[in-house]
């Protein structure tokens, strides 16, 4: 089945203890986004990947750094979580992005909690 | 800047009747324009897209939407809802020849019975 999976799905931590969350596709999409949903603010792109080792910031990308050493993962990395990164987190992905008009499939979300 | 309004938080509709849910943008060149939306606790889905070509855009579920390229406006509409469409409906837009996309705040429709 083609899907994108993300883990942990719900994951509980404290501030400052450096935490990866992942991403997976199976779709062999180039074209990878990680977004935070927050209310009121709708969705916020914070890191996307054009391709392998090719990743660029979104709009909020402060505090997350990401790595795309395969075509299928992108992790998603806080190297020192804060409670302003306490958020619902989507990563999506795309079959490919520059100047197409590809739809994104979106994972389940993860829901982070920043203590 | 580059933005995507969505100007209403929450839509009622009883259940047949038509709904709207509406979305304007701001982006420079000609935009691609796309509907997404989000059941409770899931990710978000693909409803409909608007690239080129005829103004009015059939998507899933029964969705529709007009692009008004002189009000710069996207807006989704169904013609008789149903309980089952109630859910965050998201519009998103990606400026011509850029790579991001940009979502609009979400607008959450309440179906009534």
């Amino acid at each position: 089945e083609a899907q994108v999976t993300q883990n942990p799905r719900y994951l509980i931590t404290v501030t400052g203890k450096k935490l990866t969350v992942t991403c997976s596709q199976n779709m062999n999409h180039e074209y990878m986004s990680w977004y935070r949903q927050d209310p009121g603010l709708g969705l916020r792109q914070i890191y996307y990947s054009m391709n392998v080792e090719v990743t660029d910031k979104g709009d909020v990308p402060e505090g997350y750094k990401v790595s795309r050493k395969e075509k299928r993962n992108f992790p998603l990395i806080l190297e020192s979580p804060s409670p302003n990164q306490t958020s619902l987190y989507f990563c999506a992905s795309s079959p490919r992005l520059a100047g197409s008009t590809d739809t994104q499939y979106f994972g389940p979300g993860t829901r982070l909690t920043v203590l | 800047a580059q933005s995507v309004a969505q100007p209403e938080d929450q839509v009622n509709v009883a259940e047949g009747n038509p709904l709207t849910v509406k979305c304007t943008y701001s982006v420079s060149g000609n935009p691609y324009l796309f509907w997404y939306v989000q059941y409770p606790n899931r990710g978000l889905q693909f409803l409909l897209k608007y690239i080129t070509g005829d103004n009015l855009v059939k998507g899933s579920y029964g969705f529709e939407a007009e692009f008004n390229k002189s009000q710069t406006s996207f807006h989704l509409k169904k013609p008789s809802a149903l309980v089952s469409d109630s859910a965050l409906y998201f519009c998103a837009v990606r400026p011509y020849r850029d790579d991001k996309i940009i979502f609009g705040k979400g607008t959450r429709l309440h179906i009534l019975p």
